[in-house]
């Protein structure tokens, strides 16, 4: 079965600390792989998504098939980076996402 | 990036009675819309998807006849809660697409049954 799991519920850091945020997943398929961010009182927004394989607001995720992982990774957190995130893989061509738990990056001063 | 527009944003209703829940997208034809369910410090649910003119496919689990989804026009989906109880109480929201682009979220309907 299609599963994502983020092992942890709440990450906190101090500001300018690395920071890894745990994703791993489980499909028998080719997986598409997804970073979204919820800022506090906002909508959900997709941070990245690993077929781009590009850098936003200094966050990178790598996909590693071997493991089944798509860690996201920033190696200097600021404290406008305090939010929840969710990893997310789709199925197929449907568009369908299915969502980690979600865990909350708290940045502290 | 497209904007897609959920109302009402939260809505109390007493138990037995209907709500409907509207999820436009603002500035693209969404051909394709989600229907998410979030409880309190859980992850989204994917709850059915709907497609512009035809009936929508509901995740296992999922009643269909009590969560009725129409997908009229390729701007608005509506999510009708048929005589809800106080356990259909969540965070609904949707996310809507046009081809294979990313889906692009609504900023969600707090639904309290009292």
């Amino acid at each position: 079965a299609q599963r994502v799991t983020q092992p942890e519920k709440l990450l906190s850091v101090f500001k300018g600390a690395p920071v890894e945020l745990k994703c791993n997943y489980s499909y028998s398929g080719s997986p598409e792989l997804f970073w979204y961010v919820q800022y506090s009182r906002q909508r959900l927004q997709l941070l990245l998504r690993h077929i781009s394989r590009e850098s936003i607001k200094g966050f990178t995720a790598d996909l590693n098939k071997g493991e089944t992982s798509f860690h996201l990774k920033k190696p200097f957190a600021q404290e406008e980076d305090s939010a929840m995130y969710y990893c997310a893989l789709t199925l197929g061509n449907t568009g369908k996402l299915i969502f980690g738990q979600g865990t909350t990056l708290q940045v502290k001063p | 990036g497209a904007v897609v527009s959920q109302h009402p944003s939260w809505v109390i209703c007493k138990s037995g009675t209907s709500v409907k829940i509207e999820c436009r997208s603002l500035d693209f034809q969404a051909t394709t819309m989600f229907w998410y369910r979030q409880f309190p410090k859980q992850s989204l649910m994917l709850m059915a998807t709907s497609n512009e003119g035809s009936k929508a496919t509901y995740e296992q689990g999922v009643e269909k006849d009590k969560f009725l989804i129409n997908h009229a026009s390729l701007t608005l989906s509506t999510l009708t809660v048929t005589s809800a109880h106080p356990e259909d109480s969540s965070f609904y929201i949707c996310s809507a697409r046009t081809g294979r682009t990313q889906a692009f979220f609504g900023q969600g309907t707090r639904l309290t049954v009292v």
